[in-house]
């Protein structure tokens, strides 16, 4: 079963325009990660952020995580059309022996 | 560094045929999980190999079965290919909690 659930399913935006990526998710973690997949491809490892953690950034994306919403979200500022992608967002829960479940993704559009 | 290689890219089979795929990871790298893309069920966890023994699996039935072998590389099987085993099978090997994905294979079954 899905551990992360992700809002919204699809999102598409200008370029330069800000967007955002939530996911939620049901069980302790010991960390959540995003990843970026282009069409058809594998997935390229974004971010990590830990369960002491509350914010994490990296160039144009910041990851927050709210353990006792048990919810997280991805903002990529200032979007450009390569941003164009699917955002996964996995959790290692607690209660899952170290393997990574991942969300269904939002698929994100960034108009020139 | 290489990254992780996946063979082969694209594959078309039959029903209840079977099929093998390949995956070499990152040198270095002992890790290897295997998911299944499906653009119904998002991305399905199969199972991890870590040292040639398998540490994690999904719920998948056992058509599916991997090994590992002492160079890290690693191999899925499906046997008794059905209709609803096509997808996209992306292999990743792990260092430091983080996955680094193939780029899949493709496989369709008729």
């Amino acid at each position: 079963s899905q551990q992360g659930e992700e809002d919204p399913q699809a999102l598409s935006i200008q370029e330069g325009e800000n967007a955002t990526m939530n996911c939620s998710y049901k069980t302790s973690i010991n960390n959540l990660q995003w990843y970026r997949q282009n069409s058809g491809r594998g997935l390229v490892h974004l971010i990590l952020i830990r369960s002491n953690e509350r914010e994490k950034h990296s160039g144009r994306l910041r990851v927050t995580l709210d353990t006792s919403k048990k919810s997280s979200s991805l903002l990529i500022t200032a979007s450009r059309a390569a941003d164009t992608a699917s955002y996964f967002c996995a959790t290692d829960a607690r209660n899952q022996g170290g393997k990574l479940i991942f969300g269904q993704g939002t698929e994100l559009s960034v108009k020139p | 560094k290489a990254g992780v290689t996946q063979t082969p890219r694209y594959l078309i089979k039959t029903r209840g045929q079977q099929v093998t795929l390949s995956c070499s990871p990152i040198s270095g790298h002992r890790s290897v999980s295997w998911y299944q893309q499906t653009p119904g069920q998002g991305l399905q966890f199969l199972f991890e190999y870590f040292s040639e023994t398998q540490r994690n699996k999904g719920n998948f039935p056992g058509r599916f079965s991997g090994r590992q072998f002492s160079n890290s590389r690693s191999e899925m099987n499906v046997s008794t290919l059905e209709l609803g085993d096509s997808a996209l099978y992306l292999c990743a090997s792990t260092l430091n909690e983080k996955l680094f994905f193939g780029s899949g294979t493709q496989l369709s079954v008729l």
